[in-house]
């Protein structure tokens, strides 16, 4: 399964942009990028989802570099809300089935 | 409004006495997973079932088994619990090769 890295921790003003990284050296072609976010005492909840082109939604923005080899997910304004584990996972687009998650980074929101 | 439920969000059980987790979904998705998260750590994957068609990961211990009796409902059955089983569980669903979609958990209590 292709593997993803992920800062452990990483913290933002609030009001501010947020960037959060992840490396995925190992990506296939045919390998989606799913991002996922788990608040304190929630299960995960979807974000975004990319292949290759970048992506807009109301949560968050993608993007995907052209080599596919890491992507960044963007928090346009970062809230007390967005406090969150954000995790960075592949999913092996037709045929994969099965969610590994890396450790994520931990998201601080600072007042 | 579809979505994943999970019965109940909280279970204490006894050492070695025999527990059952439930869950339940209205998205009609043919897939459905359990995740063991301990504090502090990532979800790890412990089984799904694609339709009837069951799949265990490597590493998951044999006290853990599941049943799907249809497409709605998935059951995790712990045998024995032990201390080291104190937990959140995640169940999710999935269609194949889409993104996942996950219930709030259960938080396992062993003493």
């Amino acid at each position: 399964d292709a593997k993803t890295t992920q800062p452990n921790s990483m913290e933002s003003n609030e009001e501010e942009p947020v960037h959060l990284p992840c490396n995925h050296s190992t990506i296939s072609g045919t390998d989606y990028i799913h991002w996922y976010r788990q608040l304190p005492s929630q299960g995960p909840e979807y974000v975004i989802h990319g292949l290759t082109s970048n992506v807009n939604n109301r949560m968050a923005s993608l993007a995907i570099a052209e080599d596919r080899k890491s992507s960044t997910l963007i928090l346009h304004r970062a809230t007390l809300r967005d406090a969150a584990v954000y995790y960075c996972i592949l999913l092996r687009g037709n045929t994969g089935n099965q969610f590994y998650f890396g450790t994520g980074t931990s998201l601080t929101v600072i007042p | 409004d579809a979505m994943v439920i999970q019965n109940p969000r909280y279970q204490v059980t006894q050492f070695g006495k025999p527990v059952t987790l439930s869950c339940s979904q209205t998205l009609n998705h043919n897939v459905m997973y359990w995740y063991q998260q301990k504090s502090s750590q990532a979800p790890k994957l412990l089984f799904h079932y694609y339709d009837k068609d069951f799949n265990n990961e490597a590493d998951t211990p044999d006290n853990f088994q599941s049943r799907r009796p249809n497409t709605s409902f998935c059951f995790l059955d712990i045998r024995s619990p032990g201390l080291g089983d104190a937990a959140m569980y995640l169940c999710a669903t999935s269609r194949l090769g889409y993104g996942y979609t996950f219930g709030s958990g259960t938080r396992l209590t062993v003493v």
